[in-house]
């Protein structure tokens, strides 16, 4: 079947603008995940959300990530007034339930000017 | 202390070789999970292998086997007879309480360079 997809693959920015990156999950998945990989961070886990709730948003950097995820499925992440230091590849996740293996999706490449 | 640490950052093998890429773990949790992830250029982290911390045997998957040792705290990745398409960033992962259980937290990767 369709594995994750993201949205878009690539997004060039100016700092000061706002991005929202888009997940779509594998049909079925209930639990969704964001994480982000940058050079100096690795791997940095951002958001979960079972459902359409996010029980667990301590990975989120500041206040100007913010992410949603309605019907169960789409899931999108908002950056306000992009920074430099938020260029990075997006990565989302899904999995059937929480304690199931994460399945990623091929990520977004956002680079901020 | 790093929870997931990979010493290596950088693996070259021949192809049809075996190679293992390691892996060491920290936690106080008697339950919890280790993945294993491979990132070929293309950027998509595909899913390899899962060992539970209950799992009295080695997880196998084709030709990649988790040598699991409990009390040294080691998940090393094991993949036999090495192809050019093994080639990408190999990153071990760990899922436990402390971490919320939902999450994966990830050690910094190792490179794996396949010749000819």
């Amino acid at each position: 079947g369709a594995g994750v997809s993201q949205s878009p693959s690539n997004k060039v920015t100016e700092k000061g603008k706002d991005v929202e990156l888009r997940c779509d999950p594998i049909s079925g998945h209930t639990a969704l995940y964001w994480y982000r990989q940058s050079l100096g961070q690795g791997l940095e886990f951002l958001i979960y959300f079972q459902g359409n709730s996010a029980p667990d948003k301590s990975g989120l950097p500041s206040d100007r990530f913010s992410a949603e995820r309605t019907g169960g499925s789409v899931s999108t992440l908002t950056i306000q007034r992009t920074q430099q230091e938020d260029s990075a590849v997006y990565l989302c996740a899904s999995s059937p339930s929480t304690y199931d293996t994460q399945y990623f999706g091929p990520g977004t490449r956002l680079t901020v000017l | 202390a790093q929870k997931i640490t990979q010493t290596q950052p950088g693996m070259f093998v021949q192809e049809k070789e075996a190679v293992t890429l390691d892996c060491t773990y920290d936690t106080s949790d008697q339950s919890y999970g280790l993945f294993w992830y491979k990132q070929p250029s293309s950027g998509e982290m595909i899913f390899l292998i899962y060992q539970g911390s209950y799992d009295e045997q080695n997880a196998t998957e084709g030709r990649y086997s988790l040598n699991f040792q409990k009390a040294r705290k080691s998940a090393n990745l094991v993949i036999s007879a090495s192809q050019l398409g093994d080639s990408a960033m190999y990153f071990c992962a760990m899922r436990d309480y402390d971490s919320g259980y939902s999450t994966l937290t990830f050690g910094k990767g190792t490179m794996l360079l396949v010749s000819p």
